[in-house]
């Protein structure tokens, strides 16, 4: 079995501060790990993934994501906020099988 | 080069009807799922698709199913629409394995009145 949680449902910071979205995941054998955003009325877009290489992770967009195996974390930060990053955020896992599971997403909204 | 493509891109329906939604994956990529995303949910998964066979399927009842065709397209077919399958419906292409990055389309919204 395989599950996600995001801890917070909306996230507010100020342009230019930092971004901290927070996963954590359970799986019954080594996982892969997603971070997706998806604007509105839009699919889903890859920011990032972790496939047992690095622990920390870069994406697009300076987003990046470090896997802590003993937290079972897979926190996704970006160190300055700009006005377009305001979309929902969905972490997900890919453990046994090929299906991914996904968080229930995080709304970041960003401030002027 | 073209991502995953669906169609339509909006549909309304009535309680009781059946649905075909349809699905291009990304050029090179064989494997095909699709997801229900409810609004303000994360997507579920559905089932998946690979050499034209279901290979996984979600906790969906039986009136959710699925083909693919030897050109790795696909349809999801929806039979006795209820109000509850209101949902934009994603379909993500894979070339296989674990490790490579869905690509999504761009949904098809589903509105049963």
């Amino acid at each position: 079995a395989q599950s996600v949680t995001q801890l917070g449902s909306h996230v507010s910071v100020s342009e230019g501060a930092l971004v901290l979205l927070r996963c954590n995941y359970s799986s019954s054998v080594p996982p892969y790990l997603f971070w997706y955003v998806q604007y509105p009325n839009q699919g889903l877009q890859l920011l990032l993934k972790y496939t047992s290489a690095a622990t920390l992770v870069k994406g697009i967009n300076g987003f990046e994501a470090e896997f802590k195996k003993s937290e079972t974390s897979f926190h996704l930060t970006k160190p300055s906020a700009h006005m377009s990053d305001a979309a929902e955020y969905f972490c997900a896992v890919n453990g046994a099988g090929n299906m991914l599971t996904f968080g229930g997403g995080t709304r970041l909204m960003v401030k002027p | 080069d073209a991502g995953v493509t669906q169609s339509p891109t909006h549909l309304i329906k009535t309680r009781g009807q059946q649905v075909t939604l349809r699905c291009s994956p990304k050029s090179g990529h064989d494997t095909v799922s699709w997801y229900q995303q409810a609004l303000g949910q994360g997507p579920q998964f559905i089932f998946q698709y690979y050499e034209e066979e279901e290979r996984q399927r979600g906790n969906f009842p039986d009136r959710f199913s699925g083909h693919q065709f030897p050109n790795y397209s696909s349809e999801l077919n929806v039979n006795a629409l209820l109000l509850g399958d209101s949902a934009l419906y994603l379909c993500a292409s894979s070339p296989g394995g674990r490790n490579y990055g869905y690509t999504f389309g761009s949904g098809t919204r589903l509105t049963v009145v």
